[in-house]
């Protein structure tokens, strides 16, 4: 069983609307949580990250983080097509390393 | 953008070939990483180095082996390449470690095709 699970999508918003990404994970003793961004055909760069329980807001974007619950989640607020993007969720494991979800296709539509 | 560059970008092999990519950063981060990503899989951790000749196996290590013997180069090399290989492969950087372990920056990758 994958240790990070997304739904891969295509998650399909209008422009203007809020885009919701979820992410759970395994691994109850991770401690800090990563949203990154990849456009096709390019490397991913990393738009978020959140350690405490709650809503973290970095502009448009919002993580969430439930650890009793084991998930995290992701919002994109007035999404622009530019937003058009594969959106992976990544968990710190144990040892240095992050064990990374399958990621999830956001399509913003003009 | 940090300072980490791939090479080759691009390459096609013959199965049972050695093929070795490397990896090169300019920013003496400490921690180096080397993923493949393959579709519905995400990116998967294949070695990672936590310093010069400190290396160790990340999930998919099986085929591949890795060394570093300069903070700026990590190698990854196959020893005789197969088809299950072919992959796109990245190299990550990072100065953090433990919590922060994941503000990683990410080369361009490198598409390798094993025939």
């Amino acid at each position: 069983q994958k240790e990070v699970e997304q739904n891969s999508g295509p998650l399909s918003v209008p422009e203007g609307a809020i885009a919701s990404l979820n992410c759970t994970y395994s691994d109850r003793g991770s401690q800090s949580f990563f949203w990154y961004r990849q456009y096709s055909g390019k490397s991913p760069e990393l738009i978020m990250f959140i350690y405490s329980n709650g809503d973290k807001e970095d502009g448009r974007f919002t993580a969430q983080l439930n650890k009793a619950s084991q998930y995290v989640s992701l919002l994109i607020r007035d999404s622009q097509p530019s937003d058009s993007a594969t959106y992976l969720c990544a968990v710190e494991a144990a040892g240095n390393k992050l064990t990374f979800g399958g990621g999830t296709r956001v399509l913003v539509k003009p | 953008d940090a300072g980490i560059t791939q090479s080759p970008r691009h390459k096609v092999t013959e199965t049972g070939t050695p093929v070795t990519l490397r990896c090169h950063q300019t920013e003496n981060h400490r921690y180096m990483y080397w993923y493949r990503q393959d579709p519905g899989h995400g990116l998967r951790l294949i070695h990672y180095s936590y310093g010069v000749k400190d290396t160790d196996k990340g999930e998919v290590s099986d085929g591949y082996s890795v060394s570093r013997s300069k903070t700026e180069d990590f190698l990854l090399t196959l020893e005789s390449a197969t088809s299950s290989q072919t992959s796109v492969y990245f190299c990550a950087i990072s100065s953090k470690d433990w919590a922060l372990v994941g503000e990683q920056f990410f080369g361009p990758g490198t598409r390798l095709t094993v025939l």
